[in-house]
Order: C-alpha cells, then sequence, then structure tokens
C-alpha cells in the first residue's frame, strides 16, 4: 500500500537495550522525520533527513541515532533505551519544507520503556 | 526562535454548537507556514490545512474554517455545528520559511470533546 508505515506498532523494552524504530514510506519524499510525542508537549522533532546519506538534528536528538541510506527508510535507534524515551513516535515525510509542503505522518509506535 | 501557543487545552461542547480553537505563533521570519493537524482517538495525526504568510485569505473547508489573522499573529480554527466525529486533538504548527532547520514547530494541543 502506498503511504508512510511504522513497525512496530507497539513495543515493550528494558532500561539499556538497543531499539530500533523503522519507517518507510513509497512517495519518494525527499524529506522524512521523527517526532515524539509526550503529554504537555505536542511533538518534537528528534531528527531529520533532507536526503538519502543527509540527517540532521531537532529538538530532543540526545539518546538517539538515525541513519538514512535508502531514500524511503529512515529507521530511528534508541542505543541504551532509558524510562524517558517511553512515548509514542510519530515518523513523517514531505516534499520541499522549505516550500511549505505538508508533512505526512505515519500511525506511530508506542514504545515502554521499563 | 518559533512558537505556537494553543492555550485552550480542553473544551467540551454540545453537538452541533460552533467552535473556535485558538492558535498563536511567534516567529521572526516575514515568509513562513501554517498548519493545522488533527488526532482522532485512534492516534494518527491527519493533515488539516496550510496556510502560507503571504496568503492571509480565509479558509473555509465543508464545516471547517480558518482564519490567519498576521496583525495578531493569529491562525485559528472554527468548526461550525460540530459533530461526535469531531472529537480529537488538533494541533497547530508552525514552519519557519527561511530558517528554523525545516523544523516544524507544534503547539501542545487542544483537546476538543463534542458530546450528544
Amino acid at each position: 500500500d502506498a503511504g508512510i508505515t511504522q513497525s512496530p506498532r507497539y513495543k515493550i523494552t528494558e532500561t539499556g537495550r538497543q531499539v530500533t524504530l523503522m519507517c518507510h514510506q513509497t512517495w519518494s519524499h525527499s524529506y522524512m522525520f521523527w517526532y515524539r510525542q509526550d503529554l504537555g508537549h505536542g511533538l518534537r522533532l528528534i531528527y531529520y533527513s533532507a536526503a538519502a546519506d543527509i540527517t540532521d538534528k531537532g529538538e530532543v536528538p540526545d539518546g538517539y541515532v538515525v541513519s538514512r541510506s535508502k531514500t524511503e527508510n529512515f529507521p530511528l535507534t534508541l542505543e541504551s533505551a532509558t524510562r524517558s524515551q517511553t512515548s509514542v513516535y510519530f515518523c513523517a515525510s514531505s516534499e520541499s519544507p522549505g516550500l511549505g509542503y505538508e508533512q505526512y505522518f505515519g500511525p506511530g509506535t508506542r514504545l515502554t520503556v521499563t | 526562535a518559533q512558537k505556537v501557543t494553543q492555550a485552550q487545552t480542553e473544551i467540551s461542547v454540545v453537538e452541533k454548537e460552533d467552535v473556535t480553537l485558538d492558535c498563536v505563533y511567534e516567529t521572526r521570519d516575514t515568509t513562513y507556514y501554517l498548519f493545522w493537524y488533527k488526532q482522532p482517538p485512534s492516534g494518527e495525526l491527519v493533515f488539516l490545512i496550510r496556510r502560507n504568510s503571504f496568503d492571509e485569505q480565509n479558509e473555509i473547508s465543508g464545516r471547517y474554517s480558518w482564519n490567519f489573522q498576521k496583525s495578531t499573529s493569529s491562525f485559528n480554527f472554527t468548526i461550525t455545528a460540530s459533530q461526535v466525529v469531531d472529537s480529537a486533538v488538533y494541533f497547530c504548527a508552525l514552519r519557519e520559511g527561511t530558517g528554523g532547520g525545516n523544523k516544524l514547530t507544534f503547539g501542545t494541543g487542544t483537546q476538543l470533546k463534542v458530546e450528544l
């Protein structure tokens, strides 16, 4: 199906473990984004990517790593998960945001770190 | 730095009432873009509208309308004759045109509850 997908949709992990959240889009959008959503904070940008092999930090990048070897994929890795990283994670994609194009969001991954 | 304020944390209305969700933004850019997204109880984020800073015309789409006023830095969203299906969290967002590192800044959202 066309669109943007995330996997897994739900994940429970233990403190200190490495976790990778996957994001895949079929629109060939150049830009991809990772946000986390927490009560009282709205959505906050973790990392974004302007193209394959080009990534940059957002507002809350600490504790996260991203890569983008292919245009359609943008995985997010928590190298050593902490309880403060319990959140809902949204991936998004967009055509050139500099031209004001809207971002389209995936369904989200609910991550719980115990 | 860019900032979006949605002062209304939660609004409850009875079906068929009109309701306005407020959004106030801050930016130093003269070129910027404003967005509204809807997040229903199922959790996905649904794009509703985009507005650029050069276009102050109000927009109407069915029961939805948006009032963009640069003079007050506001981009308010009105739902006319609200329905239960409108119950959701609504987010206003801002993207600066020349700075901000491609960052889309969201407000904290307004929870709208429409009751029968």
